[in-house]
């Protein structure tokens, strides 16, 4: 069964630094890997999208990358703003189910001023 | 572009009493999804419509929650009876189409049962 681990749960920084979220799963058998952001009381919002033939996926200050053998992926936030406050997701969707995608309970991050 | 759009936002219940939820998905998606967001958690699937007819229903408890799309756009999830751990934000999202599609998300209705 696939299980999807996000560390840290919670993380705080100061306005400015670079950051790097951590996204592991147990089965190296996915299709694809995304990145989601949750902002309190809005739905989520697809920030990057992983193929499983792919190392990494950029939109300007964000950078994921995957390593499908070790089961990890990362969430790299360059010169953090505080409107990068949010709830990040990682989410897989596993190689044999078609469409379904399996997330971890996120990491809340807050950007200090 | 319209998103997906979700009534009501906010739900008070007490446990016994149901609850129904809409969701509208953006025009011409054919798949449609219902999950459950418990505070803290991820995001876990109820089910899933393409067009009108149910794909995966797997995790739908269904002594309690039903969930219909009956002309393949609109759908509505009710709850009957509603129970304390029924406490969770109900999400809706949807597809286009092809399975490399991103999905896209409603804002939730944050629903709380007293």
């Amino acid at each position: 069964k696939q299980e999807v681990t996000q560390i840290p749960a919670a993380l705080s920084v100061p306005e400015g630094e670079n950051l790097v979220l951590n996204c592991s799963f147990t089965d190296s058998a996915i299709y694809n890997l995304q990145w989601f952001r949750q902002d309190p009381g809005k739905g989520l919002t697809s920030l990057l999208l992983i193929q499983s033939s792919q190392r990494e996926q950029t939109s300007g200050r964000l950078n994921a990358s995957l390593d499908k053998s070790s089961g990890r992926s990362t969430l790299y936030i360059a010169a953090s703003q505080p409107g990068d406050s949010a709830t990040y997701l990682c989410a897989v969707r596993p190689w044999d189910r078609d469409d379904k995608i399996i997330f971890g309970k996120g990491t809340r991050l807050h950007i200090l001023p | 572009e319209a998103g997906v759009a979700q009534s009501p936002r906010y739900k008070i219940i007490e446990k016994r009493q149901s609850v129904a939820f809409w969701c509208n998905p953006i025009s011409g998606h054919a798949t449609l999804y219902w999950y459950q967001q418990i505070l803290g958690q991820g995001p876990k699937l109820l089910i899933q419509f393409q067009n009108n007819g149910v794909v995966d229903d797997s995790q739908l408890p269904k002594d309690r929650f039903s969930a219909e799309r009956l002309k393949g756009v609109d759908s509505t999830l009710k709850i009957q009876p509603a129970k304390l751990e029924d406490s969770a934000v109900y999400l809706c999202a949807s597809r286009f189409k092809l399975s490399t599609d991103t999905q896209y998300f409603g804002p939730g209705t944050r629903l709380t049962v007293l």
